[in-house]
């Protein structure tokens, strides 16, 4: 069955680092994969997806990588700031299809 | 973005009774809506997938008779928790897929139930 693993349940990391998110999968092949925000008692927020056929693509501060051979995925946050303190879900997927999200992994980014 | 909008955010009942969770797309017709189910500090479960005008699919092992689920419009649906105990407290999510055939899933904000 598909598995989803996301690096470490938590990580803290000092304002102004980058921060790298990990996403692993096994038995599965998905066609792309979506990394969302969510805050302590609120809806995921859907941050960025990327197909299987890009390596890596970027939003402001955010750059998520996409490798299908190692099937991972990296989500990293530049110049990190106490805002970006969140839980972080990956979630791969099939065209037309449900995804599963990963365990999420908790940021803490210290001032 | 899309916006999909939850309500209750907050609910508090007496074992027994039932509540209502409402979910609804403001600005897109939501083809797919999904319901999940977090535990604190675990991730979102999905409860169940419901298509516009048919039936919910719900996954292995949740009761259907226990979570109803309507989805009679492109833009709303509703989970009923019926007679609720308190193990059915839980932060309940809804979200929704654009019908216009993108991928991207737009969550609510969630409804917190207690049961006591």
């Amino acid at each position: 069955s598909q598995k989803i693993e996301q690096n470490s349940e938590a990580l803290n990391i000092q304002e102004g680092k980058t921060a790298t998110l990990t996403c692993n999968y096994t038995n599965y092949s998905p066609a792309y994969l979506q990394w969302y925000r969510q805050d302590p008692g609120r809806g995921p927020v859907f941050l960025l997806l990327i197909r299987e056929n890009e390596k890596e693509k970027r939003k402001e501060r955010l750059k998520v990588t996409f490798d299908t051979t190692l099937k991972q995925s990296l989500f990293h946050i530049t110049a990190s700031q106490p805002a970006d303190s969140a839980t972080y879900l990956c979630a791969p997927g099939d065209y037309g299809q449900n995804f599963v999200f990963g365990p999420g992994t908790r940021l803490s980014v210290l001032p | 973005g899309a916006v999909v909008s939850q309500h209750p955010s907050r609910v508090i009942c007496k074992s027994g009774t039932s509540v209502k969770i409402e979910c609804r797309s403001l600005d897109f017709q939501a083809t797919t809506m999904f319901w999940y189910r977090q535990f604190p500090k675990q991730s979102l479960m999905l409860m169940a997938t419901s298509n516009e005008g048919s039936k919910a699919t719900y996954e292995q092992g949740v009761e259907k008779d226990k979570f109803l689920i309507n989805h009679a419009s492109l833009t709303l649906s509703t989970l009923t928790v019926t007679s609720a105990h308190p193990e059915d407290s839980s932060f309940y999510i809804c979200s929704a897929r654009d019908g216009a055939g993108k991928d991207i899933q737009y969550f609510g904000a969630g409804t917190r139930l207690s049961v006591l």
